[in-house]
């Protein structure tokens, strides 16, 4: 079964800092990877999909980076604003029918 | 611009009342989910359909149940409400799965904040 592990579990920086939130992941077999936002009380929507193949993708401030075969996503913000305050999570999917697996978040806080 | 859509928004329950909860597409897509989310857990696939007609349990299906009965539907329902299905429930869809589709992004929707006192 595939475990996704997010580090940090919260994370509250000054406004204007760059920032790296971190994911690993058990199983390296996958398809791709999402990021996700979360706003408090919404649903979730899609930042960036990065696929097996690939090294980097990139989506305005955010980069996202993938080595598949340590297991490891990383999503860096550049110039974090205080609206970029949210709840990111990483999902990697292994290609079956049954979805994604979800890490519990990293819990972003960026102080004006 | 609906993509998807999840009703109701918030419900309150009694232990052992029944519900459905509904979710629409409006994006023609085959695949749809049911997660829960809950503090401390993050998000669970509870049932899943890869197309009109069809269900399969996720990671946590018991005390639900779905159906498809129209491509753009997914209803989940709880036949007899416990207190350990108080929860937020969030439905999404795909177009397909990521072995045939490596751009296979899921939409989420807003989710149902359901209690069960």
């Amino acid at each position: 079964k595939q475990e996704v592990t997010q580090i940090p579990a919260a994370l509250s920086v000054p406004e204007g800092e760059n920032l790296v939130l971190n994911c690993s992941f058990t199983d390296s077999a996958i398809y791709n990877l999402q990021w996700f936002r979360q706003d408090p009380g919404k649903g979730l929507t899609s930042l960036l999909l990065i696929q097996s193949s690939q090294r980097e993708q990139t989506s305005g401030r955010l980069n996202a980076s993938l080595d598949k075969s340590s297991g490891r996503s990383t999503l860096y913000i550049a110039a974090s604003q205080p609206g970029d305050s949210a709840t990111y999570l990483c999902a990697p999917t292994l290609g079956g029918a049954d979805g994604l697996t979800f890490g519990k978040g990293t819990h972003l806080i960026i102080q004006p | 611009n609906a993509g998807v859509t999840q009703t109701p928004k918030f419900r309150v329950l009694k232990t052992g009342q029944s519900m459905t909860l509904l979710c629409a597409q409006d994006m023609n897509h085959e695949y749809m989910y049911w997660y829960r989310q809950d503090p401390g857990m993050g998000l669970r696939l509870i049932h899943y359909s890869v197309g009109e007609g069809t269900t399969a349990k996720g990671e946590v299906p018991d005390g639900y149940n779905v159906s498809r009965l129209k491509k753009q539907n997914f209803l989940l329902g709880l036949e007899s409400a416990a207190p350990s299905q108080t929860s937020v429930y969030f439905c999404a869809s795909s177009l397909g799965p990521p072995l045939l589709l490596a751009k296979n992004i899921q939409y989420f929707g807003a989710g149902t904040r359901l209690s069960v006192l």
